[in-house]
């Protein structure tokens, strides 16, 4: 079965620097896509960006980068000149392969706190 | 485009009573929609998946007959939660499923809070 594991619980960052928040996964496929969604106070779940597994450019979004490292099953998120608004839940998922017959895995998530 | 609504945002209710809740996608057609239950400060745990003009195929350890999907037609789901009791409040969250590229993109709604007496 398909994990995905978010080992930082919390996380905090000053205002217009960058955070890193670490996701790893474990699947034995090969063919596969990987999220990061942001859900705020509202608790509306937001899609921040999209890797698919066999693509090897990794995805960038504005502000938002992630590392993608297939070998080492890492999917990191990159925030760079955080803002206050990026202050979220961010939940790191993984869709199997076949995409269409898949169902969302979700990580733990990590609480985002972006001090001024 | 793919917007998801889901109505009541918030509903409160007595012991014993039956709550039913509605997803419709507003600007596309879904195959397949989702429902996810979320306890607070925790992630989404998957309930059951409901593809339109058939029966929902739930999670392990999801009871069919308490939390009764119904997906009558491309735009709407209804999730009815019988007989609710307070260790039913919780957050429910559903999402709508459009095929993108390769995958069935999820479009989530914004949520309903259900609070059991």
């Amino acid at each position: 079965a398909q994990t995905v594991t978010q080992s930082q619980p919390e996380m905090s960052v000053q205002e217009a620097e960058t955070v890193t928040l670490s996701c790893t996964y474990d699947t034995s496929e090969s063919d596969y896509y990987l999220f990061w969604y942001k859900q705020p106070p509202s608790r509306q779940m937001i899609l921040v960006i999209r890797q698919e597994a066999y693509k090897q450019q990794n995805a960038t979004e504005n502000r938002f980068s992630v590392n993608f490292q297939k070998a080492a099953k890492s999917f990191s998120l990159k925030i760079s000149d955080s803002q206050l608004g990026d202050a979220a839940m961010y939940f790191c998922a993984f869709l199997p392969g076949g995409g269409s017959q898949g169902n969302l895995i979700f990580g733990k998530g990590t609480k985002l706190s972006v001090k001024p | 485009g793919a917007v998801v609504s889901q109505h009541p945002s918030r509903v409160i209710c007595k012991s014993g009573t039956s709550v039913k809740i509605e997803c419709r996608s507003l600007d596309f057609q879904a195959t397949t929609m989702f429902w996810y239950r979320q306890f607070p400060k925790q992630s989404l745990m998957l309930m059951a998946t409901s593809n339109e003009g058939s029966k929902a195929t739930y999670e392990q350890g999801v009871e069919k007959d308490k939390f009764l999907i119904n997906h009558a037609s491309l735009t709407l789901s209804t999730l009815t939660v019988t007989s609710a009791h307070p260790e039913d409040s919780s957050f429910y969250i559903c999402s709508a499923g459009r095929y993108h590229s390769s995958y069935n993109e999820q479009f989530f709604g914004p949520g309903t809070r259900l609070t059991v007496l």
